[in-house]
């Protein structure tokens, strides 16, 4: 079965920039997305279709894909940005797939 | 607004079969949405468990497609999933959401809050 890759775990502090990477075999021709979840909530769209914010999402949150990686990066990162993040993205036979998931950590 | 609220029983006996239904508030089901559930087993991550179009057409994960059952009513605005002989590995936090479609692609774009079910011995 298809699947995405992530660091299960990145640590950054306030201000800095975090980058959690998803690698995934199917990534050159398919779209990445990425989700973030705060303890106990549902998840939240952050980026859609590798690079697009949906609307209010702060600017600081941005997507680039690149070959089999994809990318999330948080420029200037703030406490308020703690969460689990996962990347998304479907397979040739249209499954949805999502990633382990990667701790964020801001302090 | 769109909203999605999951209900159903927090308490399944194993070997029973779970059912949960998501009522859609601000958008219909009967359009070009897909709408689909995903489930997270405490401390760990989301796993897709299937998605339904208003059509009927259907697509589950193939880890749980034997057990897996996903429904549509429009007339009530809703849909709802049943998943057959669970076990305690079925214990899970399930949301449901919509679908937007992107090409081919399709991506999840509203939750709903969702509902811990656990399974019993």
């Amino acid at each position: 079965s298809y699947e995405l890759t992530q660091p299960p775990s990145v640590s950054v502090s306030p201000g800095q920039t975090a980058r959690i990477t998803c690698s995934g075999d199917a990534l050159p021709k398919k779209y990445a997305y990425w989700y973030q979840q705060k303890s106990g909530q549902a998840p939240v769209l952050v980026i859609h279709e590798d690079s697009k914010r949906p609307s209010g999402i702060p600017e600081r949150f941005s997507g680039a894909s690149s070959g089999t990686l994809a990318t999330l990066t948080i420029s200037g990162a703030q406490v308020d940005d703690e969460a689990d993040y996962y990347c998304y993205s479907t397979d040739s036979s249209d499954n949805r797939v999502f990633g382990g998931g990667t701790k964020l950590t801001v302090l | 607004q769109v909203q999605l609220q999951e209900s159903g029983p927090g308490l399944v006996k194993s070997a029973e079969t779970l059912s949960l239904t998501c009522t859609v508030s601000g958008s219909s089901i009967n359009s070009a949405y897909f709408w689909g559930w995903i489930r997270q087993p405490p401390g760990k991550g989301l796993e897709w468990i299937g998605s339904i179009h208003q059509s009927e057409n259907t697509y589950y994960n193939p880890s749980l497609k034997s057990r897996v059952a996903i429904s549509v009513d429009t007339s009530k605005n809703l849909f709802s999933l049943k998943l057959s002989s669970v076990t305690a590995a079925d214990t899970a936090v399930y949301y449901c959401a919509r679908e937007v479609g992107v090409g081919l692609e399709k991506y999840f774009d509203y939750w709903g809050q969702g509902s811990l079910v656990s399974v019993s011995s």
